[in-house]
């Protein structure tokens, strides 16, 4: 079983659609839980930032963190085709700065 | 605020040759430094990580090296590339139990 598990996708939805980006994974000592978005040809940049379970919202994005499940989440509301590109998570545990990624979720948004 | 580079953001090298990618930091001290490769389909693979000036930790045996001569100065290199070489290589940094943050990477391609 990999360490951390994520839809490829793709994923295309009309602009102003909710959408619901998922992560799963099986190391139960992971703690800190991370959400890159990464446009075409760049580097992932940094969009959530949690710590253990709980919600955490920034405008438009909301990031959930359920550890019983094993299970994060991303949502994007009223999404814009800006927000076209591959939404990749990461974790670690605590005491480590060793991220495991995600293979990322390619999403688009059509105007 | 801090920013980090990478150059070249694109090489073409062949079969054999020399490699020496570089990424600086400014803005911050000390701080944690990292490569990765990403490769379609398979996620960001961190090669080497470093906490200070030449402690360097390598992740995976293969056919490259990092190098850290300077607080804020990375070096990826090679001696003879290979053509499984090729790939997007990120450079990423953190301060000391913080998210890490990405350049915009160098896209290699190996003939």
């Amino acid at each position: 079983q990999k360490e951390v598990e994520q839809d490829p996708g793709p994923l295309s939805v009309p602009e102003g659609a909710i959408v619901s980006l998922n992560c799963t994974y099986s190391n139960s000592a992971f703690q800190y839980f991370m959400w890159y978005r990464q446009y075409s040809r760049k580097g992932p940049e940094l969009l959530m930032y949690t710590y253990s379970s709980g919600n955490k919202e920034d405008g438009r994005f909301t990031a959930q963190v359920d550890k019983s499940s094993k299970y994060i989440s991303l949502f994007i509301r009223d999404s814009q085709p800006s927000d076209s590109a591959t939404y990749l998570c990461a974790m670690h545990q605590g005491g480590s700065e060793k991220l495991v990624f995600g293979k990322g979720t390619k999403l688009t948004v059509n105007p | 605020s801090q920013t980090i580079h990478q150059w070249p953001a694109t090489l073409v090298q062949p079969v054999g040759s020399p490699l020496s990618l570089e990424c600086t930091v400014e803005g911050t001290s000390n701080p944690n430094l990292y490569w990765y490769r990403q490769a379609a389909g398979r996620g960001l693979q961190l090669l080497f990580y470093s906490v200070g000036i030449g402690q360097i930790s390598s992740e995976v045996p293969q056919n490259l090296s990092a190098s850290r001569p300077q607080d804020r100065q990375f070096i990826l290199s090679s001696k003879k590339l290979l053509l499984s070489d090729s790939g997007f290589y990120l450079c990423a940094w953190s301060e000391r139990g913080q998210p890490q943050h990405f350049g915009d990477g160098t896209r290699l391609s190996i003939l």
